[in-house]
């Protein structure tokens, strides 16, 4: 499973957009990138999930250049309540099946 | 549609004792993992169970241990407990096949060993 590199924090305000950088550099050509947000004392909650150039949903949008050797979760307009952990994983899930592999997250931090 | 159900949601328990964590997964999906999230180790995968069977297992000693029913939902036990194995443990479940499908995860158990 590839390893993922993300900064350990970030602090935004209110309104603003929130882009979170993860590095993948040694990832193979099976992989699928998928994000993941954590509230304390709750249990991870999918957000979006890729394979290469853009994808988004109704919370949020996952860029991602055609090297694939990084991935940028965006945020549209945040409020206090997409203060949380995000985590990026990378992995083959048709041959690892559900065996997730976390990082350590990017803590985000929503000003008012 | 019910999430994913983790009972009890608190536990408090003394070393050497053995503890059973219980989840009940979304209604038709028939894959249960289980992780366990420390402050110092983060989320840790610890094994997988798909139609009553282990699919995939982490790094984890014997003393944890799961099982699968017919109705898909699953149990983890841990025997002997240890100070270290104070944790919060998460369940998630999803559909199964194809593999690439998001996992849903319930809110944990909190587990403290004294």
């Amino acid at each position: 499973l590839a390893k993922t590199t993300q900064p350990i924090s970030m602090d935004s305000y209110e309104g603003q957009e929130v882009n979170i950088t993860c590095s993948h550099n040694n990832i193979a050509t099976n992989d699928y990138i998928t994000w993941y947000q954590q509230f304390p004392s709750q249990g991870p909650r999918f957000i979006i999930q890729g394979y290469k150039t853009k994808v988004t949903n109704e919370v949020a949008s996952l860029f991602i250049p055609a090297d694939r050797k990084s991935s940028t979760l965006s945020l549209p307009r945040v409020s206090l309540s997409d203060t949380a952990v995000y985590y990026c994983l990378v992995g083959d899930r048709l041959n690892a099946g559900n065996m997730l592999t976390f990082g350590g997250g990017t803590r985000l931090m929503v000003k008012p | 549609k019910a999430g994913v159900t983790q009972t009890p949601r608190y536990l408090i328990k003394t070393r050497g004792q053995q503890v059973t964590l219980s989840c009940s997964p979304i209604s038709g999906h028939r894959s249960v993992s289980w992780y366990q999230q420390t402050p110092g180790q983060g989320l840790q995968f610890l094994f997988e169970y798909f139609s009553e069977t282990q699919r995939n297992k982490g790094n984890f000693p014997g003393r944890f241990s799961g099982r699968q029913f017919s109705n898909s939902r699953s149990e983890m036990n841990v025997s002997t407990l240890e100070l270290g194995d104070s944790a919060l443990y998460l369940c998630a479940s999803s559909p199964g096949q194809p593999a690439n499908q998001p996992q849903h995860f319930g809110d944990g158990t909190r587990l403290s060993i004294l």
